[in-house]
């Protein structure tokens, strides 16, 4: 069965640090991956993803950036966080299915940026 | 205009009682579509796929109005259980969008 691995579950970085968040995804190929950042109390915001390696499509404009360095591996990073960069960040993969694509999440990572 | 969007809620109901809620979608082309539940502070989980001609889970029946671009999760029979909150996901291509959440709360 497939699984995806997310770390670390909670991270408090300074304003001005950098960041690397990590996914890796087992017991599948060629996922399509998915960075997503929900901030308190909102939606789910798309931030990246990617369907090959070295294939990444940014969403929206920011302070992010995200790399696929490996099949079943998705790498968000930051050289400088912001306090606005804050929030509940969610690596999911998914397959097209029979038509039909369907994703999963990995358990998150609660970033706070101080 | 967003992609994808919900009434927010919260729906306050009563154990047993039905509850039915919207979402709405901009994109004509979309493909796929969605519920996913989300716990308190946990990563959002599938609940059921919806398919053109509608279906049931259980006690969850999704329906696809292509027409109005709109899909509906009805729930019947609330459970204390059942309390979250409800994201509506479309897919167009490999992007898959979601809307902000609608919340439930069932009280005993």
């Amino acid at each position: 069965s497939q699984t995806i691995h997310q770390w670390p579950a909670t991270l408090v970085q300074p304003v001005g640090s950098p960041l690397s968040l990590e996914c890796t995804v087992e017991g599948t190929s060629n996922p399509n991956l998915y960075w997503y950042r929900q901030a308190a109390g909102r939606g789910l915001q798309l931030l990246f993803y990617s369907v090959g390696i070295g294939q990444i499509s940014s969403e929206v404009p920011q302070n992010l950036s995200a790399s696929r360095p490996q099949d079943r591996q998705f790498i968000l990073s930051s050289k400088k966080l912001l306090l606005s960069d804050s929030g509940f960040y969610l690596c999911a993969w998914s397959l097209v299915r029979e038509g039909r694509t369907e994703a999963f999440f990995g358990q998150g990572t609660r970033l706070t940026v101080v | 205009r967003k992609e994808v969007e919900q009434d927010p809620g919260p729906f306050n109901v009563p154990e047993g009682a039905t509850v039915a809620f919207n979402c709405t979608y901009s994109n004509s082309a979309s493909q796929s579509f969605f519920w996913y539940r989300q716990d308190c502070r946990k990563e959002p989980k599938l609940l059921m796929s919806v398919y053109s001609s509608g279906n049931e889970d259980g006690r969850f029946t999704a329906q696809l109005n292509r027409a109005s671009q709109y899909i509906s999760l009805l729930i019947r029979d609330s459970k204390l259980s059942d309390s979250a909150t409800y994201l509506c996901v479309v897919r167009v291509d490999y992007k898959l969008s979601f809307g902000a959440g609608t919340t439930v709360t069932v009280r005993a």
